[in-house]
């Protein structure tokens, strides 16, 4: 079993529709959740970053982590042409501060429709 | 404030022949992170610096890798000599500190190996 599962998709929404993109994972001791936006031939780029569970929302974005679940969540409200890229989330332990190394996930490749 | 910059972009070669990575991370960053992306994968940890010495490197596979860091700025990765499941992109991330600093990824080089 993957420390990290990803629906790898396609997912492809029309535009302005709401986007639900998920993550489980098995380690109980990862502490950092973060979503990562990549577009093609592009290095991804951090789009939100929760740490421990609950919400957290930036304009459209909105991250979800369930901890007693396993299970996090990226919500994109007014979905764009220009959200269309690969969504990767990833997580740490933060091993006592010495690395952050991120375990990602597969990613989710997401077409917004015109 | 200029990205992490990476050279090549693009690199074909023959399985068995060497080939190096270079990056360059933003301006003041102490910890340098490569990262191996097979297509359809998320990335995965090869090695993580800070400064000039190795943090972790468990999942570099080094009888055929290596990484330096030399003055604790640029870095190269090298392969020697490469296999056909090499093929991947090799992503160069930088951050501030260790801990839960962002990781700033550079575009990333694209390897084929023939």
């Amino acid at each position: 079993q993957k420390e990290v599962e990803q629906d790898p998709g396609p997912l492809s929404v029309p535009e302005g529709a709401i986007v639900s993109l998920n993550c489980t994972y098995s380690n109980s001791a990862f502490q950092y959740f973060m979503w990562y936006r990549q577009y093609s031939r592009k290095g991804p780029e951090l789009l939100m970053y929760t740490y421990s569970s609950g919400n957290k929302e930036d304009g459209r974005f909105t991250a979800q982590v369930d901890k007693s679940s396993k299970y996090i969540s990226l919500f994109i409200r007014d979905s764009q042409p220009s959200d269309s890229a690969t969504y990767l989330c990833a997580m740490s332990m933060n091993y006592g501060g010495a690395t952050n190394k991120l375990i990602f996930g597969t990613g989710t490749l997401l077409a917004v429709q015109p | 404030e200029a990205g992490v910059a990476q050279s090549p972009r693009y690199k074909i070669i023959e399985k068995r022949q060497s080939v190096a990575f270079w990056c360059n991370p933003i301006s003041g960053h102490a910890t340098l992170y490569w990262y191996q992306q097979i297509l359809g994968q998320g990335p995965k940890l090869l090695i993580q610096f800070q400064n000039n010495g190795v943090v972790d490197d468990s999942q570099l596979p080094k009888d055929r890798f290596s990484a330096e860091r030399l003055k604790g700025v640029d870095s190269t990765l090298k392969i020697q000599p490469a296999k056909l499941e090499d093929s991947a992109v090799y992503l160069c991330a930088s951050s501030l500190r260790v801990g839960t600093d962002t990781q700033y990824f550079g575009p990333g080089t694209r390897l084929t190996v023939l």
